[in-house]
């Protein structure tokens, strides 16, 4: 069974702080996705990478950024914590882009900034 | 961008009650899958459907994908209470990497 593990279920921080959210996946999938879930927006994409050092914005980059030193490992760090950061941090990743290759998702991490 | 949306919002139902959540998108997809995420836990892929017109079934859950590649539904056929959750579509551009989740359908059972 693939599995994504991240490293937090839950995170509380204080403004200003910077935050690192790390996610790792074991089968060697290419790309890699981290989503923010808030109610009723579904989930946003913020970053994704489709290879190692390779990375591309989503849909809501701002305040934040990625590294993808390693295959199985993605993170996500926001620069500087603000209030309106506090959500559901969702990990993903899949095997490949064509078609639509299914997501796996980590269990999430919810963070509060306060 | 791409805009894939998903209602209602919210779904109260019965036991033993039918449930159905519809995804439509602006622009013609590649592909639509969805997801159930449980409360509490994680997104989890149901099903893919790649053909225009296709239907799918899994026991009591009907997916279909519009003969335009526009819009899918999800059909839950007598609900039970282990339906509960949010179910997410997610669509995918032709020619586009992303996949774009619609904001999820929450369905509530009452026994």
């Amino acid at each position: 069974d693939v599995k994504v593990t991240q490293s937090s279920r839950y995170l509380v921080k204080r403004t200003g702080e910077k935050v690192f959210l790390e996610c790792v996946q074991d089968m060697d999938h290419e790309n890699m996705f981290w989503y923010r879930q808030d109610p009723g927006l579904g989930l946003r994409l913020i970053y994704f990478s489709y290879d190692v050092k390779m990375k591309e914005k989503g849909d809501i980059p701002e305040g934040y950024s990625v590294s993808r030193e390693k295959k199985e490992r993605f993170s996500l760090i926001l620069e500087s914590a603000s209030t309106n950061q506090t959500s559901m941090y969702l990990c993903a990743s899949s095997y490949e882009f064509s078609m639509g290759s299914e997501q796996y998702f980590g269990p999430g991490t919810r963070l509060t900034v306060t | 961008g791409q805009q894939v949306m998903q209602i209602p919002q919210y779904q109260h139902v019965q036991e033993g009650e039918d449930f159905t959540t519809y995804c439509n998108s602006s622009t013609t997809l590649s592909n639509i899958q969805w997801y159930k995420q449980r409360p509490g836990g994680h997104p989890v892929f149901l099903i893919q459907l790649v053909k225009s017109g296709e239907v799918k079934k899994q026991k009591r859950l009907t997916f279909q994908f519009g003969e335009a590649k526009k819009n899918s539904s999800l059909h839950i056929t007598a609900t039970q209470t282990t339906d509960v959750g949010t179910y997410f579509c997610a669509g995918q551009r032709t020619g586009g990497f992303k996949t774009n989740f619609g904001a999820g359908t929450r369905l509530f059972v009452k026994a």
